[in-house]
């Protein structure tokens, strides 16, 4: 049974381009969450979603980031004319319902944005 | 607002002697629960151990365990008989209610000496 899977690993962007990184929750989830870490800090929440629907976005910033979880295919994080303060390592979660108790949410192995 | 708080930035421990990684919390919600996560070198985050606040005994699972002291609100990772392999990143989580969403401490990086 596979975890969850985040791809591409590595990444790397010149700034202006865009980023797009993927997530593949574990088989029959349907929970989908987003977070950020930046070099030598703690991860910070970004985006709670559903099949199709975005249900907490109040960690997500404003402008350039957007993220969606269709009914088909993995969740995506989209970032826009990326900057320098982009670089950091994006993580996705999933779990199969909502409120699980500990080791019922699973993380991925993150993708690690460069942006040059 | 949730918070959580790691006081420790780094901290060294001889080989097989137990270590205490500290983690204090803020809430106002009744219902919440506590999470400590290993992120090693390369990157992944491993869960070690979960405390819920309504649960009667402090968590264990193998050499991690939690001293959870709710009046002091705090949630200590002990490991006992470190290991090479424990050296690594430690971040304590919180969720409250009946979300998902964690709220991350800023972690503390553990090294353990042979």
């Amino acid at each position: 049974n596979a975890g969850v899977m985040q791809n591409p690993r590595h990444l790397v962007r010149r700034r202006g381009q865009e980023a797009r990184l993927r997530c593949s929750p574990m088989k029959g989830h349907s929970h989908v969450y987003w977070y950020r870490q930046l070099p030598e800090e703690g991860l910070k929440f970004m985006v709670y979603l559903q099949k199709e629907n975005i249900i907490d976005e109040s960690g997500m910033p404003k402008e350039r980031f957007s993220a969606e979880f269709p009914k088909e295919g993995p969740s995506i994080l989209r970032i826009q004319q990326v900057v320098r303060g982009d670089s950091a390592a994006y993580f996705c979660a999933s779990s199969l319902r909502q409120g699980e108790a500990a080791g019922e949410l699973f993380f991925g192995e993150g993708s690690r944005l460069t942006v040059l | 607002a949730q918070k959580i708080t790691q006081t420790q930035p780094g901290m060294f421990v001889q080989e097989k002697e137990a270590v205490t990684l500290d983690c204090t919390y803020d809430t106002s919600d009744p219902s919440y629960g506590l999470f400590w996560y290993k992120q090693p070198s390369s990157g992944e985050m491993i869960f070690l151990i979960y405390q819920g606040s309504y649960d009667q005994q402090n968590a264990t699972e193998g050499r991690y365990s939690l001293n959870f002291q709710k009046a002091r609100k705090s949630a200590n990772l002990v490991i006992s008989a470190s290991q090479l392999g424990d050296s690594a990143m430690y971040f304590c989580a919180m969720r409250v209610g009946a979300g998902n969403m964690l709220t991350f401490g800023g972690g503390t990086r553990l090294m353990v000496k042979p």
